[in-house]
């Protein structure tokens, strides 16, 4: 499958909020209730930030948000704070197996 | 809590073999299928292969199959994947990831790295 994608970049001042997009196909994003996001801090584990579309895992704060709409996903980060400052990445299920987005460096002004 | 830890990464020439190990502890390991996903230099994150809980089903992106074996041990609560005719495209951060409902990675390891070069 073809990689989902996202902008290369999004950014905000602190206390604003920024969304980010994730765009696939029927096959994937459109197909199935199964889109998850992650932060990633460079040399760290990627974070489950966002799973099945819209719920958050224990411990993340309510400052992030996921929706969807047909093809297109996208994640929310209300109230920015400097921690934010991370390369975000979607993933969807594809069928059997899962496709990534390209990533987006999020950028707090 | 969980924790993944990868090893076995490092420099290796084109047409090499390297195997990678992930540790897995803090939760029922037989129970959850397994991913290993990695990152190229500057790219973003790319799904390599699965393994179902048992063992008994794999699965591998086109970029590795016929290449590339996953495996586990369940007494060991360990994942591997044996990467055989290493090319540079397969230069990239290795990532281990445990996987749940939907095929999502929930929990990953901080990652090793490969590095194939002559």
């Amino acid at each position: 499958q073809s990689a989902l994608t996202q902008p290369p970049s999004a950014s905000g001042s602190p206390g604003q909020s920024v969304t980010i997009s994730c765009t696939g196909t029927s096959s994937d994003v459109g197909g199935y209730n199964y889109v998850s996001w992650y932060q990633h801090h460079p040399g760290k584990a990627p974070k489950l930030m966002i799973y099945e579309v819209s719920k958050r895992p224990s411990g993340v704060p309510d400052r992030f948000s996921g929706s969807k709409s047909g093809n297109t996903a996208s994640l929310t980060v209300s109230g920015l704070q400097a921690e934010d400052e991370a390369d975000y990445y979607c993933n969807s299920y594809a069928g059997s197996n899962s496709v990534f987005g390209g990533g987006t460096k999020l950028t707090v002004l | 809590q969980v924790q993944l830890v990868e090893s076995g990464g490092g420099l290796v020439k084109p047409g090499g073999s390297l195997r990678l190990s992930c540790a897995a502890s803090g939760f029922s390991f037989s129970d959850y299928y397994m991913s290993w996903v990695r990152q190229a230099p500057g790219m973003g994150l790319e799904w390599v292969s699965y393994i179902s809980n048992s063992g008994s089903y794999t699965n591998y992106a086109d970029s590795v199959k016929g290449r590339f074996t996953i495996s586990r041990d369940n007494a060991k609560n360990s994942l591997y994947l044996q990467m055989n005719s290493l090319r540079a495209e397969d230069t990239a951060v290795y990532y281990c990831a445990r996987r749940i409902v939907g095929a999502t990675p929930d929990f990953w390891g901080q990652g090793t790295l490969v590095t194939v070069s002559s």
